[in-house]
């Protein structure tokens, strides 16, 4: 079955414990992305990557890392995580970056503390 | 840059009804994709329909339809017969063509509520 794998689904931490959000998927793709939602400001674009070794800042990059070192995964690092990266996190894929629809993982609920 | 406005946070429709959602947008570009996503209480993101801007044809996904008005860059969900399961956020979405390196900038969502 083809899907984007996010784990984990909750996560609840402290305050400056480095973690690491997975994400992959099997279908081959080419581009994959992070989002935070946040209630009232929608979806916003964390960083994202074009291929294996090829990452770029989008929205509100600040806080987080990425690396894209196989074309399958896809992680979100967050070196020191802080209350205000408290959110709903999606990672998601597609064939290319403009004109075929993001395959969404189920999300990955943080909760900093 | 470009933004993404839906300016109605919250709607509710009666089962079998029809209802629209509000989309505008801003851009520069000529080339462009829009969709509409579906959020159920899951969390799960669906996608709804897209619509390509160079085409004029509204898309349609059988319940579901789009009134895309490039000049007003109004881009509004129409949902048809209106079912429980409907229920949901909805979050439109643009991104450019062979643009920005594929940086898709989504609304602040239509909470959708259905009453039976």
């Amino acid at each position: 079955e083809a899907q984007v794998t996010q784990n984990p689904r909750y996560l609840i931490t402290v305050t400056g414990k480095k973690l690491t959000v997975t994400c992959s998927q099997n279908m081959n793709h080419e581009y994959m992305s992070w989002y935070r939602q946040d209630p009232g400001l929608g979806l916003r674009q964390i960083y994202y990557s074009m291929n294996v070794e090829v990452t770029d800042k989008g929205d509100v990059p600040e806080g987080y890392k990425v690396s894209r070192k196989e074309k399958r995964n896809f992680p979100l690092i967050l070196e020191s995580p802080s209350p205000n990266q408290t959110s709903l996190y999606f990672c998601a894929s597609s064939r290319s970056s403009y004109n075929s629809p993001l395959h969404f993982g189920n999300g990955t609920r943080l909760t900093v503390t | 840059a470009q933004t993404v406005t839906q300016s109605q946070p919250e709607m509710s429709v009666q089962e079998a009804e029809t209802v629209t959602l509000s989309c505008t947008y801003d851009t520069s570009e000529s080339d462009y994709y829009l969709f509409w996503y579906k959020q159920p209480p899951s969390r799960q993101m669906i996608l709804v329909i897209r619509q390509e801007a160079y085409k004029q044809q509204n898309a349609t996904e059988n319940r579901f339809s789009v009134n895309f008005q490039k000049a007003a860059k109004s881009f509004s969900l129409k949902i048809s017969d209106s079912q429980l399961g409907d229920a949901a956020m909805y979050f439109c979405a643009y991104t450019n063509y062979g643009g920005s390196q594929g940086n898709l900038i989504f609304g602040k969502g239509t909470k959708l509520s259905v009453k039976p």
